[in-house]
């Protein structure tokens, strides 16, 4: 069993409506979450970090975490073609040394 | 500000020959640092992380090994490169609890 597992996609919505981007993880001692967004070619960049059970809101980005189900989602509100890009689920697990694993990312389409 | 160097951005190397990328980070002291790999395609995978000089941990069995000769210096190495470590190599550095920094990245091509 993958650490971090993510559905590959593409998933692809039309301009305006909702993303939603899921990801299950393994380890149920982890304790912090993170997404982040890649453009091809570019490097990683961090669009929102969970750490509790419930949503975080940021912009039109909502992070949703259920660690009793190892359960963490992303919504993107009001998707525009600019967030089209390949997200990435990370986990930092209890092994120590903060190590951050990631799922292979779900790539997004948003069309107009 | 804390930023994060990589260099260089895109690298086209022979098989069989030696490898060095080199990262470092300014704007701040003792940073964890971590070298992931990512083939095409594919999610990151953590190859090497560092807590401090001299201390290096391996995660995935290969080709590489890794060096930290200064606080803020992370060095990627290999004697003969194979085919297979083609991909786009990443440093980043934790900072604080809002996650990981990652450099803008080396795209290795090995022919």
């Amino acid at each position: 069993q993958k650490e971090v597992e993510q559905n590959s996609g593409p998933l692809s919505v039309p301009e305006g409506a909702i993303a939603s981007l899921n990801c299950t993880y393994s380890d149920r001692g982890s304790q912090s979450f993170f997404w982040y967004r890649q453009y091809s070619g570019k490097s990683p960049e961090l669009i929102m970090s969970i750490y509790s059970n419930g949503d975080k809101e940021d912009g039109r980005f909502t992070a949703q975490l259920n660690k009793a189900s190892q359960y963490v989602s992303l919504l993107i509100r009001d998707s525009q073609p600019s967030d089209s890009a390949t997200y990435l689920c990370a986990v930092i697990g209890s092994g120590g040394y903060n190590k951050l694993i990631f799922g292979a990312g779900t790539r997004l389409a948003v069309h107009p | 500000s804390q930023t994060i160097h990589q260099w260089p951005a895109t690298l086209v190397q022979p098989v069989g020959s030696p490898l060095s990328l080199e990262c470092t980070v300014e704007g701040t002291s003792n940073p964890n640092l971590y070298w992931y790999r990512q083939a095409a395609g594919r999610g990151l995978q953590l190859l090497f992380y560092s807590v401090g000089i001299g201390q290096i941990s391996s995660e995935v069995p290969q080709n590489l090994s890794a060096s930290r000769p200064q606080d803020r210096q992370f060095i990627l190495s290999s004697k003969k490169l194979l085919l297979s470590d083609s991909g786009f190599y990443l440093c980043a550095w934790r900072g604080t609890v809002y996650g990981y920094t990652f450099g803008s990245g080396t795209r290795l091509t090995v022919v």
